[in-house]
């Protein structure tokens, strides 16, 4: 089936330094998937960080960046200096062109440390 | 600004009560979704909506009901409660004219079931 697979959390990582969640899907009923992240700041809902639609592109938002590898099925969300600001719950989800509704992985809890 | 707004915020509820999470959405999406959050499993789908009197079951809409009276609001209904419906639950518009585009969350509910 459709499914994502992410980084256990929690992830705790010191400030200024930098930061990898791994994200891995399966696409069998898909044929384009479409990539997102969303991140979700205590008592508030998800939103959307960044999004990839096309297979070799990278997505940016924040000082976050993610690219879309179909080769390996993965879209791993990269930060090159963390601050406090971004410890929040991120999650990887998966839609199509066609409408499926998007599956989400369970979500990294990121702790950002001084 | 165009929105998605849950009520309640926080509900508890005893064991076979009735339970309605509400939402209403001024984004004038067609589509609307019913997650829920649990620790391990992140976002599953629930029940969805393609428009007013449209409910279609998601990946686990057993002890969950839905209704869709309107484009504006779709409810999510637990008919008799059980403490295993103790969870996060977030509603979700998409644009149905737009099948890649993100979709906008609320802010969830936190119910417990005692």
């Amino acid at each position: 089936g459709d499914s994502v697979t992410q980084t256990e959390g929690p992830v705790t990582v010191s400030e200024s330094e930098s930061l990898i969640i791994n994200c891995t899907y399966s696409a069998t009923s898909i044929a384009y998937p479409n990539l997102f992240w969303y991140v979700r700041y205590p008592g508030e809902g998800l939103q959307l960080l960044l999004k990839v639609i096309t297979a070799g592109q990278k997505g940016s938002s924040r000082g976050f960046e993610a690219t879309y590898n179909k080769e390996t099925t993965s879209f791993h969300l990269q930060k090159a200096s963390v601050q406090e600001s971004d410890s929040a719950v991120y999650y990887c989800a998966l839609g199509s062109n066609s409408g499926t509704y998007q599956r989400f992985g369970t979500g990294t809890k990121l702790q950002v440390v001084p | 600004e165009a929105a998605v707004t849950q009520s309640p915020r926080n509900k508890v509820a005893v064991t076979g009560g009735k339970v309605t999470l509400s939402c209403n959405q001024t984004n004038n999406h067609n589509n609307m979704y019913w997650y829920r959050q649990d620790t391990g499993h992140g976002l599953r789908l629930i029940h969805y909506s393609y428009g007013a009197g449209s409910t279609e079951k998601g990946d686990i809409p057993d002890g969950y009901k839905a209704s869709r009276p309107s484009q504006e609001n779709f409810s999510l209904i637990l008919e008799l409660a059980t403490p295993s419906q103790t969870s996060v639950y977030f509603c979700a518009s998409g644009d149905a004219y737009r099948p890649n585009s993100d979709y906008t969350f609320g802010s969830g509910t936190r119910l417990l079931v005692i």
